[in-house]
């Protein structure tokens, strides 16, 4: 399968908490990319790791990939009341996308 | 710069009915894709097109049609619509000419359809 899966498929932390999601996949893969939809609106890009890079930074955003495991995961820290969306992998800038994990912020 | 727009943003039809939904993108994008997106789901991907003039099937090409008008422009037509296909529909884009190329897509605000 192409798709990446994203687990949990929903979290709910403490404004100020850390929130950490985690995709799993099947193939090999040469990048792996980081999506956040807001409800009811279109999808927005985050971050794009290559498969030799093993961590990448942007902003309060911290993505890891372990390409021996097929997993990568998505840290965000110091979160806020805003972050609160639904976060999706993809695959090599494929065009499929797993179910989401689903982030509640609370204030 | 608008990035890509969509119209119309919401729309109803009786089952029968037929509608084109639009999608534009002024970023000079070779790629540009149509999506699904039923309640709590992920995106399912209907059609694609890699460059102008080319056109492919997706996971759920299924009672849609697609052109690419230009370079600018793709558009998702039902012929005859059906209960199954309320949905919200994306559209988005690509600076790359392929599927697996490195580049992000952008994404447009939605079309919201309901057929009764």
């Amino acid at each position: 399968s192409q798709q990446g899966e994203e687990d949990p498929q929903a979290l709910s932390i403490q404004e100020g908490e850390n929130a950490t999601m985690n995709c799993s996949y099947k193939t090999s893969i040469n990048n792996l990319q980081w999506y956040r939809q807001n409800s009811g609106r279109g999808l927005v890009h985050l971050i794009l790791i290559r498969s030799n890079e093993r961590e990448k930074h942007s902003g309060r955003l911290r993505v890891t990939l372990d390409t021996s495991k097929k997993s990568s995961s998505l840290l965000i820290t110091a979160s806020r009341a805003a972050d609160t969306a639904s976060y999706f992998c993809a695959l090599n800038g494929q065009l499929t996308f797993g179910s989401g994990t689903q982030l509640t912020v609370l204030p | 710069n608008a990035g890509v727009t969509q119209t119309p943003k919401f729309q109803v039809l009786k089952t029968g009915q037929s509608m084109t939904l639009q999608c534009a993108q002024d970023m000079n994008h070779n790629s540009m894709y149509w999506y699904r997106q039923d309640p709590g789901m992920g995106l399912r991907l209907i059609y694609y097109s890699a460059s102008e003039g080319t056109t492919d099937k997706g996971e759920v090409p299924n009672g849609y049609n697609v052109s690419r008008l230009n370079k600018r422009e793709f558009s998702l037509r039902l012929e005859s619509a059906a209960p199954s296909q309320t949905s919200v529909y994306f559209c988005a884009s690509k600076r790359g000419g392929g599927g697996g190329a490195p580049h992000e897509q952008y994404f447009g605000p939605g079309t919201r359809l309901t057929v009764t």
